[in-house]
């Protein structure tokens, strides 16, 4: 079967850096996305790999490595806003998406 | 307005009740989609349209029925549900379905309590 598996919750210090690991099993893989959803409201796109290596996007990188069904995303110079859901998802080969059950980061002053 | 406009936000029913939650999308995107979200649970694909035509059916129940009358709205019927599906229900749309790179906005979706 499919399966994608991340930590359900994970807490850091303001202003400190935190990575959230994804790994997957899937039929196939089109591409890997992360999203990100504050309580209450509506998951919004952040990145997406489908190469191997680093994408950087300000404070936030995600990195891919396709051999061993592997991605993190590393959120550095923690805010509080940054307090939120992280949802990982993978387009397997029917470019069906793939959800994890989401990772819920907690950030304390 | 932009972006994806789902409502009610909260909707609590009886078992034996009829209601509907809408979507809107103004992106000008062709797919749209309804999803389950419940707690620590992965998102569950209910129903798929492009181009208002229903391109997939994630074996729902019955009670849940779909309707997409233009490529910028989107229904979900509501009848004789169970507990069981209370949930968060998210509607998103994307530019294309079945293609890569296919990023969805999704709405901030309707708070379904069934009593």
């Amino acid at each position: 079967g499919q399966n994608i598996d991340q930590p359900t919750e994970m807490t850091a210090t303001e202003g400190a850096i935190v990575q959230i690991n994804c790994t997957y099993q899937t039929s196939g893989f089109n591409g890997l996305f992360w999203y990100q959803q504050h309580a209450g409201e509506a998951p919004t796109f952040l990145s997406y790999n489908v190469l191997d290596g680093l994408e950087e996007k300000g404070r936030f990188s995600s990195f891919l490595s396709r051999s061993k069904g592997y991605s993190y995303l590393l959120l550095k110079e923690l805010q509080m806003k940054d307090s939120a859901s992280y949802l990982c998802a993978v387009e397997d080969s029917n470019y069906q998406l793939i959800w994890g059950a989401g990772t819920k980061l907690i950030i304390k002053p | 307005e932009t972006g994806v406009t789902q409502t009610p936000r909260h909707l609590v029913m009886g078992m034996t009740n009829k209601k509907s939650l809408k979507c809107e999308q103004h992106l000008g995107h062709n797919a749209m989609y309804w999803y389950k979200q419940s707690a620590k649970k992965p998102l569950e694909l209910m129903f798929v349209y492009s181009l208002e035509e229903r391109v997939e059916n994630n074996s729902v129940p019955s009670r849940f029925s779909p309707e997409c009358p233009n490529s910028s709205h989107l229904f979900l019927h509501l009848h004789t549900l169970q507990p069981e599906d209370s949930a968060l229900y998210l509607c998103a749309s994307s530019q294309e379905v079945g293609t890569g790179a296919n990023v969805l906005t999704f709405g901030a979706g309707s708070r379904l309590t069934v009593l």
